[in-house]
């Protein structure tokens, strides 16, 4: 069983809507959860992150982490073409690990 | 323009000769690092670097030699290429040694084929 769990999709969506990504992990120890932009032959590119439970938002984005059920949520509201990307989330301890992306297509 | 630079961004090359995939950052970050990504299994961390003259195994190691001689540049050596180091490679680099894990920038890939 993998340390992080996210399904790769593909997820299409209309523009306008709202995104719902999200990942499972097995390991209490995960402090920092963070979520990654990845443009096609791009790099990652670090969306945002949070330190243990609770929400951060930040413009059209918005991070959960619930620590009890080992589980984090990011949200895109109001989508748009320029959000169609792959989506990795990541999360640490004394060392990172990564889930496996999601890729989106936001339909204009 | 803050960056994080590779070359080259792709190489087909045969087994077993070596190759060098070379990394540079121009934000003076401390922290240095090196990931293949393939599909299905996400990002997995091959080496990294605290600061010059310090390096260590992340998870994959195998197969991969690094070296930190100088701040800006984190080179990552294939001594003896094989077909199952076929992938997309990505170095990184971060500002704060504290966070360094969680605020990495990452740059724009080497894509290699090992035949």
């Amino acid at each position: 069983q993998k340390e992080v769990e996210q399904d790769p999709g593909p997820l299409s969506v209309p523009e306008g809507a709202i995104v719902s990504l999200n990942c499972t992990y097995s390991n209490s120890a995960f402090q920092y959860f963070m979520w990654y932009r990845q443009y096609s032959r791009k790099g990652p590119e670090l969306l945002m992150y949070t330190y243990s439970s609770g929400n951060k938002e930040d413009g059209r984005f918005t991070a959960q982490v619930d620590k009890s059920s080992k589980y984090i949520s990011l949200f895109i509201r109001d989508s748009q073409p320029s959000d169609s990307a792959t989506y990795l989330c990541a999360m640490s301890d004394y060392k990172l690990s990564f889930g496996a992306g999601t890729t989106v297509t936001v339909r204009a | 323009e803050a960056q994080v630079t590779q070359n080259p961004r792709y190489l087909i090359t045969v087994t077993g000769k070596k190759l060098t995939v070379t990394c540079s950052q121009n934000m003076n970050h401390e922290y240095m690092s090196w990931y293949r990504q393939d599909p299905g299994l996400g990002l997995r961390q091959i080496y990294y670097s605290m600061n010059v003259e310090v390096t260590d195994k992340g998870d994959v190691p195998e197969g991969y030699k690094v070296s930190r001689k100088e701040k800006r540049n984190f080179p990552l050596i294939l001594e003896s290429p094989s077909p199952n180091q076929t992938s997309l490679y990505f170095c990184a680099s971060a500002p704060e040694q504290g966070l360094a894990r969680e605020t990495q920038y990452f740059g724009p890939g080497t894509r290699l084929l090992v035949l």
